[in-house]
């Protein structure tokens, strides 16, 4: 069984600042894909980046970049320079295969950032 | 623009009544998803389609159907037998295993 773990519900940052969200999982797949999904307040999950397990080099997009620790099995999402518009719960999750064929995305419990003047 | 569409975004219940919630999507997904979101917890799997005409349970799937009759639509009944189905509930699709999931803005379930 797969799982993911997100130990702080919610993260406050000064606007500017870099801020680090924490995730660790837990799997026995040999191969796995972590992702970061931003949620605001409207509800719709927005993808923000993706890590392989396989992948030599901690991925980047724009202000964010996930590092990658994959003997401590942590994916920790970094955003840089944050903005009022980064305020929005984040959740990490990851790729696991199903018992009927195909992938599914399971999820941790989010963190809930706030960014402040 | 492509993306994948929910409908209502709100939905109201009475006790004992089926609804539908529908999605639709013009990326030319073949895999579609539905997950159940409730207050202070990350999204459960109900239901998950890899092609058309077929579709199996996820991790939640008492008290809910769904059909997948053609590749954009994959709506999802939720059943009078699902004991407590307030919650927000979101519609993805996948292009490949490997890539991420788009969503649809959701929709937010009520029983009164």
């Amino acid at each position: 069984a797969q799982k993911i773990t997100q130990t702080q519900p919610g993260m406050f940052v000064q606007e500017k600042e870099a801020v680090t969200l924490d995730c660790t999982y837990d799997t026995s797949d040999p191969s796995y894909g972590l992702f970061w999904y931003k949620q605001p307040s409207s509800g719709e999950m927005i993808f923000l980046i993706y890590q392989g397990s396989y992948d030599q080099q901690n991925a980047t997009e724009g202000r964010y970049s996930l590092n990658f620790q994959k003997a401590r099995k942590s994916a920790n999402l970094v955003i840089s320079a944050s903005q009022l518009g980064d305020s929005a719960m984040y959740f990490c999750a990851m790729r696991g295969v199903l018992t009927g064929g195909g992938n599914k995305l399971t999820f941790g419990t989010g963190t809930q950032l706030k960014v402040e003047l | 623009d492509g993306g994948i569409t929910q409908s209502p975004k709100y939905l109201f219940r009475k006790e004992g009544q089926n609804v539908t919630l529908s999605c639709e999507q013009n990326l030319n997904h073949d895999a579609m998803y539905w997950y159940r979101q409730d207050p202070g917890q990350g999204l459960r799997l109900i239901y998950y389609s890899q092609i058309v005409n077929d579709f199996q349970k996820g991790d939640i799937a008492e008290g809910y159907s769904v059909s997948r009759e053609k590749k954009e639509s994959f709506p999802l009944t939720v059943t009078s037998a699902q004991k407590n189905p307030t919650a927000f509930y979101l519609c993805a699709s996948t292009e490949q295993p490997n890539t991420e999931a788009f969503f649809g803005q959701g929709t937010r379930l009520t029983v009164v």
